[in-house]
């Protein structure tokens, strides 16, 4: 099926360094989101993005979306031991279509 | 306040048997969508439940097929189980309002394993 391009793959950091990763598309979107998911888990929800070009924070995360509408990135500062897990970025189409698209997610392990 | 939930956590089948999860919606919300998640990858839209109909359909075959109660919970059933139909399957719930459908929240779950 049709997925984002979600890049890196995975990360292997430092506890205390900051993470950035992102989201493309050929395709344009009118919803970008982030979710977090923990082993045996469903993904949570981290933050929502509506508006191009839109700067949201989340306590120590800050994600944006693209002004072409064709990506997104996030960012995790100073991160730490939890963080750990697979992030997936999640986007809905502007065809008034209702499905999210997820990306094959970034998996993100810190070392302490 | 009451997050999505998923029933049964776990489940194991055999090929060519059929299986039906159970989703509750967040509390409020009236909208309920399936996903289909293998493996090391993400998430697959399976199909999506308002008003008690099927309004959006991903690339499933005819063998998935859900319904959706007054009360707006739903099940999903997966009729002549395969063995690549073993996943985690995924309910989302979101709040249709003002013609825009609201951000959507995901369960736990339900780990299915066809042998």
């Amino acid at each position: 099926g049709q997925q984002l391009n979600q890049s890196p793959q995975s990360m292997f950091i430092q506890e205390g360094e900051d993470v950035s990763m992102n989201c493309t598309s050929s395709s344009i979107f009118n919803t970008w989101l982030w979710y977090k998911q923990d082993p045996g888990e469903g993904p949570v929800l981290l933050i929502a993005l509506y508006k191009a070009g839109e700067l949201t924070s989340n306590g120590r995360l800050t994600a944006q979306f693209g002004i072409t509408r064709k990506d997104s990135f996030l960012n995790i500062s100073a991160s730490i031991p939890s963080d750990v897990g697979i992030y997936f970025c999640a986007g809905q189409m502007m065809d008034s279509s209702y499905k999210l698209i997820f990306g094959s997610g970034t998996r993100l392990l810190v070392r302490p | 306040d009451a997050g999505v939930t998923q029933s049964p956590t776990h489940l194991i089948k055999t090929r060519g048997q059929q299986v039906t999860l159970r989703c509750s919606p967040k509390s409020g919300h009236d909208t309920v969508s399936w996903y289909q998640q293998a493996l090391g990858q993400g998430p697959q839209f399976i199909f999506q439940y308002y008003e008690e109909e099927e309004r959006q359909r991903g690339n499933f075959p005819d063998r998935f097929s859900g319904h959706q109660f007054p009360n707006y919970s739903s099940e999903l059933n997966v009729n002549a189980l395969l063995l690549g139909d073993s996943a985690l399957y995924l309910c989302a719930s979101s709040l249709e309002l003002a013609g825009t459908q609201e951000t959507q929240y995901f369960g736990p779950g339900t780990r299915l394993l066809v042998l």
